[in-house]
Formats: structure tokens, sequence, C-alpha cells
């Protein structure tokens, strides 16, 4: 079946740690973007990425950083410099860029601090 | 910066009755998605609504987009225990069309 696939489910992070969240996707799509969801709140925009090599930031990039290498897969590094960390991060994709293509979500990766 | 705001934050009803969320957006969409999440799962897309004044409807759902595309509502007739979950519009603006931006979500609550 085709889909999103984000690993870990679960991960912790001790301090001044980089961590990497991993997204795959099989849907061929080009576009592909990343979310933080807090408890209770909306999704806020991380990095985007309309076409391979290319990326862009979102409302709320700093501490963050990603690379699109593969059509494919889109990781997100939580970097020391991000001092609240602690959320539900989902990655997702659509068809094409220009954001008339409903989004398709992974599962998601629950990030605490150790 | 863009922002779009959902109300209610939250509603609980009893099964059977109808609810409804309001979206709200700063700037004009150039389309309005809903998705729904269930508790402890990811976003999933309802519906993509594009033009002015645009009503489609899905069963017990009717989605409508504002004349002005700023804003958008979501009404559910006779809730059914199925439909707890937290209700999100998004789109992106007309100017800055590969950004996109979720509102605030609604989240329903349905006692049997």
């Amino acid at each position: 079946d085709g889909g999103i696939t984000q690993s870990p489910k679960y991960l912790f992070r001790k301090e001044g740690q980089n961590v990497t969240l991993s997204c795959e996707q099989n849907l061929n799509h080009d576009a592909m973007y990343w979310y933080r969801q807090d408890p209770g709140q909306g999704l806020r925009l991380i990095y985007y990425s309309q076409i391979v090599n290319d990326f862009q930031k979102g409302d709320i990039a700093e501490g963050y950083s990603v690379s699109r290498e593969k059509k494919e897969s889109f990781p997100l590094t939580v970097t020391s410099a991000q001092k609240n960390p602690t959320a539900f991060y989902l990655c997702a994709s659509s068809g094409t860029g220009n954001s008339n293509q409903p989004q398709h979500f992974g599962d998601g990766t629950r990030l605490s601090i150790l | 910066g863009q922002q779009v705001m959902q109300i209610p934050q939250y509603q609980h009803v009893q099964e059977g009755e109808d609810f409804t969320t309001y979206c709200n957006s700063s700037t004009t969409l150039s389309n309005i998605q809903w998705y729904k999440q269930r508790p402890g799962g990811h976003p999933v897309f309802l519906i993509q609504l594009v033009k002015s004044g645009e009503v489609k409807k899905q069963k017990r759902l009717t989605f409508q987009f504002g004349e002005a595309k700023k804003n958008s509502s979501l009404h559910i007739t006779a809730t059914q225990t199925t439909d707890v979950g937290t209700y999100f519009c998004a789109g992106p603006s007309i100017y800055n069309f590969n950004k996109f931006y979720f509102g605030s979500g609604t989240k329903l609550n349905v006692k049997p």
C-alpha cells in the first residue's frame, strides 16, 4: 500500500543532543511538509519542500533543519538549539507543491526530553 | 503573519445533536481544506473547496466556503460517536501559494 512512514514512533532526547526524525513516502509526491503539534493545539509548519534539493522555512524553523536529497525522503533534525522540543511531529506529502492537493500524513513521532 | 482561527475551541454535544465549527482567515485563501484528527491519530483529509460561496456535502457533513474566501464552516447533522475528533481547516493564502496554514482546530466530543 502507498503511504507515508514516520519513524520512530516515540523518541527521547537528552540535553544538548541532536535527533533526527525519519519520513519516507512511496506516493511519488513532489511536496513534503513537517509540522509540529503541541497538546490541544493546531499544526504549525516547520519546513516544506516542493521538489528535490529544495526546501523552505515555515513559521517555526528555528532550531530545526531538513534535507531533501531524494524525492521519497524528508528527514527532520531537531537540534540542541530547539529549547522546547517536546511535541508531536507530523510529516505530510502532497501531489504537487501548489497547495491545491490534499495532504497525506504519517502517523507522527512523539518527541520528549529526558 | 497569516492566522487561521477556528471557533469554538471545544464542543461537547449529546449524540444526535448538530455541530458547527467556523474557520476565519486573516487573509484571502486560494482554497480551503478540512481535516479530521481522531484522538492519538493523524489528520485525515475530508474535502477541499475552491470556489467563492461553494457548498459541498458528504452524508451528514456540510462544508461551506465564504464569498470573500476568508471564512468557512463545517456543519454536522445528527452527530454520532464516530464523529469524535478534532476538525481542522487549512489552506494557502493567495499571497503565498506554497505555504499551508492550519486552523487552531475544534475538538468535538459526542456523548452517547
